[in-house]
């Protein structure tokens, strides 16, 4: 099946500083991935779709001023978490879709930890 | 607003025996369904999709799917303790190709006792 790779997979900062998870495609071109944030024991909750050389789009409660989206190629977009607090701390999961399947691939998923 | 509804669990079934998970969905137009299985600490991976009423069996899974009753399950048979996990359904309203983001699930913690 299609490979999506994620890095980093944990990531510890403080407060205030902004991290940068990068998801890639390693094996099809993705014109669009989604990210996704799991809470411990809760579902995965859909944060924002990330297009090709187009604005992200983000679901309704998720700041995009806070979770900024890069897709610049067809093979990675990347999620900035810009003044990272303890209450950003999670799972983040990024996916993607190969061309003509209805599957959708996840990433490793990276674990923020913000102190 | 799209829900996707799971008995969170835990599930205990015997080793051997058939799991049986269910998921209903709200969205009656939604069109592609899904089985993700996810371990502790890990993102997940695809199980089996289905896309039209019926049955689907691969391996020892058989995924059954009832649009008119907006409702989908997944079968697992001759259960292992390897199938211990979170069992997590997902919804998507187009047909599988489009460029929506599933619903998913609160997911349903199975354990297969020894």
């Amino acid at each position: 099946g299609a490979v999506v790779s994620q890095h980093p997979s944990r990531v510890i900062c403080k407060s205030g500083t902004s991290v940068k998870i990068e998801c890639r495609s390693l094996d099809f071109q993705a014109t669009t991935m989604f990210w996704y944030r799991q809470f411990p024991k809760q579902s995965l909750m859909l944060m924002a779709t990330s297009n090709e050389g187009s604005k992200a789009t983000y679901e309704q409660g998720v700041e995009k001023d806070k979770f900024l989206i890069n897709h610049a190629s067809l093979t990675l977009s990347t999620l900035t978490v810009t003044s990272a607090h303890p209450e950003d701390s999670s799972f983040y999961i990024c996916s993607a879709r190969s061309q003509g399947d209805g599957e959708l691939f996840f990433g490793e998923g990276s674990r923020l930890t913000v102190l | 607003q799209k829900e996707v509804e799971q008995n969170s669990g835990p599930l205990s079934v015997p080793e051997g025996a058939i799991a049986s998970l269910n998921c209903t969905y709200s969205d009656r137009v939604s069109q592609s369904f899904f089985w993700y299985r996810q371990y502790s600490g890990k993102s997940p991976e695809l199980i089996m999709s289905i896309y039209s009423n019926g049955d689907k069996e691969d391996g020892r899974f058989t995924a059954q799917l009832n649009k008119a009753s907006q409702y989908v399950s997944l079968l697992i048979r001759d259960s292992q303790p390897s199938d211990s996990a979170t069992y997590l359904c997902a919804v998507n309203v187009g047909s599988g190709g489009g460029a929506d983001g599933l619903t998913f699930g609160k997911g349903t913690h199975l354990i297969i006792q020894p």
